[in-house]
């Protein structure tokens, strides 16, 4: 079955931008979604298609995907952006949805 | 309010059987695929089955054959079913709209169900 892998933590500085990055074996070739979620929460798409951003989502979230690393780039990092990230797919060969084990970012 | 909601959780022991539901409201269900994800305590989120608008089911290899997924759409609800329960299938468990555009677009607040003797 397919694998994503992420970082299992990211600690940024307020105001930099935080790269967090989901491995795949040719995961240039699917399309990637990206989540975020707070304690407690539901998760919340901030990235699909790549680099498509929801209404709602601050222009400081962008994504890209290539080869076998995707990317989700946080610019100017805020404290409320510390949470968990998870990236997706979906496995075309086995039919099966398939989330990355997770980024926790810490805002220092 | 466009919404889905989930229930049926609860603590159940080891080999024991538990039925989620999810309903949903404020948008045309039967026009959606719908999942379940899950998370563990502490740990990530885990897809664990989808039903598609035309009935097409497909399941996680880790509760192929325990669970079951359905759907009515005269009552805009979702069902797992969930058999032969494990401690490792405790979680909270939501339930998901797929958008058209082919991502995770309406989260419920999940259900928790803990498997314990």
């Amino acid at each position: 079955s397919y694998v994503l892998t992420q970082p299992p933590s990211v600690s940024v500085a307020p105001g930099n931008t935080a790269r967090l990055t989901c491995g795949g074996n040719n995961i240039g070739s699917k399309s990637v979604h990206w989540f975020q979620q707070q304690p407690g929460q539901a998760p919340v798409v901030v990235i699909y298609y790549d680099d498509d951003r929801p209404s709602g989502i601050p222009e400081r979230f962008s994504g890209s995907n290539s080869g076998n690393t995707a990317t989700l780039t946080i610019s100017r990092v805020e404290t409320g952006d510390e949470a968990d990230y998870y990236c997706q797919v979906w496995d075309t060969s086995s039919h099966h949805m398939v989330f990355g084990g997770g980024t926790k970012l810490t805002v220092l | 309010e466009v919404q889905v909601v989930e229930s049926g959780g609860g603590l159940v022991q080891p080999g024991g059987s538990l039925r989620l539901s999810c309903a949903a409201s404020g948008f045309t269900f039967r026009s959606y695929d719908m999942h379940w994800v899950r998370q563990a305590p502490g740990k990530g989120l885990e897809w664990v089955s989808a039903i598609g608008i035309g009935g097409d089911k497909y399941f996680a290899d880790s509760v192929k054959g325990r669970f079951s997924v359905s759907r009515e759409n005269a009552k805009n609800s979702l069902s797992l079913e969930m058999n032969s329960l494990r401690v490792g299938d405790t979680a909270v468990y939501y339930c998901v709209r797929l958008a058209a555009a082919g991502y995770f677009d309406l989260w419920g607040r999940g259900t928790l169900v803990t498997v314990s003797s």
